[in-house]
């Protein structure tokens, strides 16, 4: 059973970068591809961003410009970082496995990202 | 303002049949597959249907998918106190070339 664990800073200053990391244990890269999705507080979901097991990245067109996603495959995680953050951003993030481009089957607890000075 | 539209909330009573509803275009559900998630409180969507009307290991058959042109319907029958949550529905949209979700719905079990 494939386990996600998301972490990094919980408060970010705006105009910064935020920067999280996906840690995928119990499984393989391979196949597979892996996202970020957002939830702003009482708010809905929101796709960020996929990256698939062999690098090729596909961004959410509102955030394109700010949003990178990168793998590490030896170290089996994958990360994110938006730059130029404002309150906008704040929001639990998650990561997820993808099943092509059918279903997220798996999910991490999501993180709370909290932009403010 | 979410690409595919849900009703806001929905109700029943134990054991009633309750149906949720999710619209959207033919660039993403006329042309794709659903995926519904059930998000309980404080903690990470859970996926409910796939491909439409499938059900991953574990997921009770109470819970139901269907597709129709473009617009799609997650049925949960018996219901139970332990459904009230928030329910997403997502598809894959060929136009944005990325995934879309509805703007979930609230279910209170009354």
């Amino acid at each position: 059973q494939v386990q996600l664990q998301e972490s990094g800073p919980g408060l970010v200053k705006p105009s910064e970068t935020l920067s999280l990391t996906c840690a995928v244990s119990g499984g393989s890269i391979s196949p597979y591809y892996w996202s970020w999705i957002r939830q702003p507080p009482g708010k809905g979901v929101e796709w960020i961003g996929y990256i698939s097991n062999i690098g090729r990245t596909n961004y959410n067109p509102s955030l394109r410009g700010r949003v990178t996603i990168s793998l590490d495959t030896s170290r089996n995680h994958f990360s994110l970082t938006v730059s130029s953050v404002t309150a906008a951003d704040t929001a639990v993030y998650y990561c997820a496995r993808q099943q092509d481009l059918v279903w997220f089957d798996s999910w991490g607890q999501g993180t709370l990202v909290t932009v403010s000075s | 303002q979410s690409v595919l539209t849900q009703p806001p909330s929905a109700s029943g009573t134990p054991g009633q049949r309750v149906t949720i509803s999710c619209s959207g275009s033919s660039s993403n559900i006329g042309s794709n597959a659903i995926t519904w998630y059930q998000q309980l409180p404080g903690t990470a969507p859970k996926p409910l249907i796939y491909s439409n009307n499938q059900r991953p290991s574990g997921v009770p058959d109470r819970f139901s998918g269907s597709k129709s042109g473009t617009s799609a319907s997650l049925a949960i029958s018996g219901l139970q106190s332990e459904d009230e949550a928030d329910y997403y529905c997502a598809a894959w949209d060929d136009s944005l070339n990325g995934w879309v979700f509805g703007g979930g719905t609230k279910l209170t079990v009354l």
